[in-house]
């Protein structure tokens, strides 16, 4: 049971690069999450869907999108990469009911230079 | 100001020894209570959930104060394998988000 898995794990990019970082789940949870974390700011949410098709914007949307076609995946895309979103992103995902907590994916560990 | 804040300590404890952290949130609609664990360059894992009547763990017993708005997370018989950052974390919201303390930093000492 693979859990919640990113890739890639590391990305350098140059500044007004485009990248997408892929999460994909195989619990069959309905909730799905990305944040960045950050030294001294702890994890911020970015954007999260709660089911295939849908998205909604977080704390720190700007210079991010998402996508959720399929239940099992959710696509992080930046379209021109700026320094300020060196970070590491997390995915979490969860069941819709309260009481679950998240599970996270490994994490990607992104500078943009 | 925040939703949830925590002391960033480090606690730096001798193995064996009792510590305990603290963390208040600012949303009295918040709904759901955990605190996870992050060791270094890791993602966070969920140590454990927060009722309103304090549960407990094993070595860990969480207590959550609705009124106050103040959660807290005691740790008994520190292990070496304890040694990691403590995050609280609420949540919230029709997605069910989480809003996460910045860490507190926990070292045991043999």
């Amino acid at each position: 049971n693979a859990g919640v898995t990113q890739t890639p794990k590391f990305r350098v990019l140059k500044t007004g690069q485009s990248m997408t970082l892929l999460c994909a789940q195989d619990m069959n949870h309905e909730y799905m999450y990305w944040y960045r974390q950050d030294p001294g700011m702890g994890l911020r949410l970015i954007h999260y869907s709660v089911g295939e098709g849908t998205t909604a914007k977080g704390e720190v949307p700007d210079g991010y999108n998402v996508s959720r076609l399929k239940k099992q995946n959710f696509l992080l895309g930046l379209e021109s990469a700026a320094p300020s979103q060196t970070s590491v992103y997390f995915c979490a995902s969860k069941l819709s009911r309260e009481r679950y907590g998240y599970t996270f994916g490994s994490g990607t560990r992104l500078t943009v230079v | 100001r925040k939703e949830v804040e925590q002391d960033p300590g480090p606690f730096n404890v001798p193995e064996g020894a009792t510590v305990a952290f603290n963390c208040t949130y600012s949303n009295s609609a918040s709904q759901s209570f955990f605190w996870y664990r992050q060791d270094c360059r890791k993602e966070p894992k969920l140590l454990m959930s927060v009722y309103s009547s304090g549960n407990e763990d094993g070595r860990f017993t969480a207590q959550l104060n609705r009124a106050s708005q103040y959660i807290s997370l005691l740790i008994r018989d520190s292990k070496l394998s304890d040694s990691a950052t403590y995050l609280c974390v609420v949540g919230r919201g029709t997605g069910n988000q989480f809003y996460f303390g910045t860490g507190t930093s926990l070292t045991v000492i043999p």
